[in-house]
């Protein structure tokens, strides 16, 4: 048990649905993360919140919606997925991005997507 | 280019014997971070290792950093099947604002 909860664990989605991903977490962090996990390539950061605003957006396509409602949810919100987007997508959060912190980072389990 | 890349890829090794991975990064760190992930599942952080620290101990683990060489290296002392996972080495780059980049992974095999 890391603190970080992500749900659901498993979806699978056919490419005009609309779906989102839940994370939470329980350790008073104020900096959290999505990440996208492909096989064979690295670990793809696709935006960060800091302290409920958003600084970072890595060309992520739009079809990726992020929201952070306050500093322990996180969501993503999926619409006319590509199938080239099955992956797994991981929420992570840290104690902050101010600087001192060491941004050592905890992961949730991760929402394996298939999109069909 | 990916700042991180470990190497080698893939290791596969007898349980009880030690497991290297090293890793290379481009741009100065403020600490370089080590995190391991079993198949499928979330990644869990393992050691930390500041830019003005050259070596690091956690139980079986042992981490040094060459900032002259820009260089990484992971040791697992007497591995057990269940040390089997990917290991991923991850920089907080100045540049970057401490926000971490992940390298590829390195597969980490321990036969019983």
């Amino acid at each position: 048990e890391t603190g970080v909860t992500q749900t659901p664990r498993h979806l699978v989605m056919g490419m005009t649905n609309k779906k989102s991903l839940k994370c939470e977490q329980h350790l008073g962090h104020n900096a959290m993360y999505w990440y996208k996990q492909s096989a064979k390539k690295p670990l793809e950061l696709m935006f960060v919140y800091s302290l409920e605003e958003r600084v970072e957006n890595n060309s992520v396509p739009s079809r990726f919606s992020p929201e952070c409602p306050n500093s322990s949810h996180l969501f993503l919100h999926l619409h006319t997925l590509q199938p080239e987007d099955s992956a797994l997508y991981l929420c992570a959060s840290s104690q902050g991005l101010q600087r001192g912190h060491t941004g050592e980072l905890f992961f949730g389990e991760g929402s394996r997507l298939t999109v069909l | 280019s990916q700042q991180g890349e470990e190497d080698p890829q893939a290791l596969s090794i007898q349980e009880g014997e030690n497991a290297t991975m090293n890793c290379s990064y481009k741009t100065s760190i403020n600490n370089l971070q080590w995190y391991r992930q079993n198949s499928g599942r979330g990644l869990v952080h393992l050691i930390l290792i500041r830019s003005n620290e050259r070596e690091k101990h956690s139980g079986r683990l042992r981490v040094t950093l060459d900032t002259s060489k820009k260089s990484s290296s992971l040791l697992i002392t007497a591995s057990r099947a269940a040390d089997t996972a990917s290991y991923f080495c991850a920089t907080a780059a100045k540049a970057a604002g401490n926000k971490l980049t992940f390298g590829g992974g390195t597969r980490v095999l321990v036969k019983p």
